[in-house]
């Protein structure tokens, strides 16, 4: 069954530093993709990255950058110099091709709320 | 280009109540999905529609809810009779295809309580 688990309820980081926000998958379908969004205080989901189960490269955008590691089946989100307003809770989320028994929906994981300290 | 619109942001309502929820998808996305998002149970998806068909409403909690999505450019989801226990935020996405690598893209949602 297709999963995703995020171990960190919360994490701390000062301002300017990096910081690296933890997903694991379980999923049986060898293709796939892989979301990470962001949700401030204001309540919306906003896009992040997106890694593909075929990439061959790590997912980059600005200051966000996916540690995809296939193998352990992992996605970790890694946010460069922090800024305050970087502080809000982090989604990752996966979705399977479409297949006769799924939707293509997205499974998404518990979240990790992210503080980032002056 | 605008993005999935959302209305109303704000709900308030007293149980038993009808509470009709809309969406209006990115222009050119076929496939819309509504999402509840609860503290209890996180993100999940209730329904999904492909060019306005639904295609998949498993995760509709009861009868009470009912979607629809009369043409590409808007859908809605209804409660009716609401309860406290719906209280929730309400998601809607759309995304170009329902393939993996298709990113969908939220709206704003819904917050929705039910006294």
């Amino acid at each position: 069954a297709q999963k995703i688990t995020q171990t960190q309820p919360g994490m701390f980081v000062q301002e300017k530093e990096a910081v690296t926000l933890d997903c694991t998958y379980d999923t049986s379908d060898p293709s796939y993709g892989l979301f990470w969004y962001k949700q401030p205080s204001s309540g919306e989901m906003i896009f992040l990255i997106y890694q593909g189960s075929y990439d061959q490269q790590n997912a980059t955008e600005g200051r966000y950058s996916l540690n995809f590691q296939k193998a352990r089946k992992s996605a970790n989100l890694v946010i460069s110099a922090s800024q305050l307003g970087d502080s809000a809770m982090y989604f990752c989320a996966m979705r399977d091709a479409i297949d006769s028994s799924n939707t293509g929906k997205l499974i998404f994981g518990q979240g990790t709320t992210l503080q980032v300290k002056p | 280009d605008a993005g999935v619109i959302q209305s109303p942001r704000h709900e308030v309502t007293e149980m038993g109540q009808e509470v009709t929820l809309r969406c209006k998808p990115i222009s050119g996305h076929d496939y819309l999905f509504w999402y509840r998002q609860t503290m209890m149970r996180g993100l999940e998806l209730l329904i999904y529609f492909n060019n306005n068909v639904p295609i998949d409403d498993s995760g509709m909690p009861e009868d009470r809810f009912s979607a629809k999505m009369p043409n590409a450019s808007f859908s809605t989801l209804k409660i009716q009779p609401s309860e406290p226990r719906d209280s929730a935020v309400y998601f809607c996405a759309s995304s170009f295809s329902p393939g993996a690598q298709e990113t969908q893209y939220f709206g704003p949602g819904t917050r929705l309580l039910v006294l």
